[in-house]
């Protein structure tokens, strides 16, 4: 898992709430991305970091929020939570230099 | 927008056949073509991966291929075993620019024993 854990991995909520996701890594990845899965859509990115403080939107960034201010720490929020929102939300972080991403467990989130 | 298109959706197979699972992307930038395979309730993990400057690559039962021109890519598994059931899935990225990878939506491989 090279170091990539992920919490809550599970979590309820009712819609309007915000909402809290905590990626960590100990590997010094440079890079860290969140992603979602949905059935039918594979993995869709919301939003990734190419460094401290350094962060910029993916495909379906709107409703979510991110922030990284520290290399081992990217936090994906959710300001007010809809039902659509609710899907496993992956993360996942690539080292300088390399290719390979290396992804979480993932967090069920459900929005109800 | 960019996009990686998957086929097909689901795919079943008997013991020791082969598996072909195809994508086509529309970014021509992309330079960076990863497979993934994942299992129920984790995180899905690298199985191989292709460079555009590589027509083929192959690691032992897996292999992949592609068409930058046709844009255009596939992966092969022969001699398949029960364990290589799972989900499979391909994607293509940009070596720069903070490797913002795409995906495509995913195929589910049975392999029947």
């Amino acid at each position: 898992d090279a170091g990539i854990t992920q919490s809550p991995r599970h979590k309820v909520t009712e819609t309007g709430t915000p909402v809290t996701l905590r990626c960590h890594q100990t590997e010094n990845h440079r890079y860290m991305y969140w992603y979602r899965q949905d059935p039918g859509h594979g993995l869709r990115l919301i939003h990734y970091s190419y460094g401290v403080k350094d962060t910029d939107k993916g495909e379906v960034s709107d409703g979510y929020s991110v922030s990284r201010s520290k290399t081992e720490d990217f936090l994906l929020t959710l300001e007010s939570a809809t039902s659509s929102q609710t899907s496993v939300y992956f993360c996942a972080a690539l080292l300088a230099g390399e290719s390979e991403q290396y992804f979480g467990p993932g967090t069920r989130l459900t929005v109800t | 927008g960019e996009n990686v298109e998957q086929h097909p959706s689901t795919l079943s197979v008997q013991e020791g056949d082969s598996a072909v699972i195809k994508c086509t992307y529309s970014d021509s930038a992309s330079n960076y073509f990863p497979w993934y395979k994942q299992e129920l309730g984790k995180g899905p993990q690298l199985i191989i991966d292709i460079r555009s400057n590589v027509g083929e690559k192959k690691d032992q039962r897996i292999a992949v291929t592609l068409n930058k021109t046709a844009k255009h890519f596939s992966l092969h598994i022969t001699e398949t075993q029960p364990e290589d059931s799972a989900v499979y899935f391909c994607a293509a990225s940009r070596a720069r620019g903070g490797f913002k990878t795409i995906f495509g939506a995913g195929t589910r491989l049975f392999v029947k024993a």
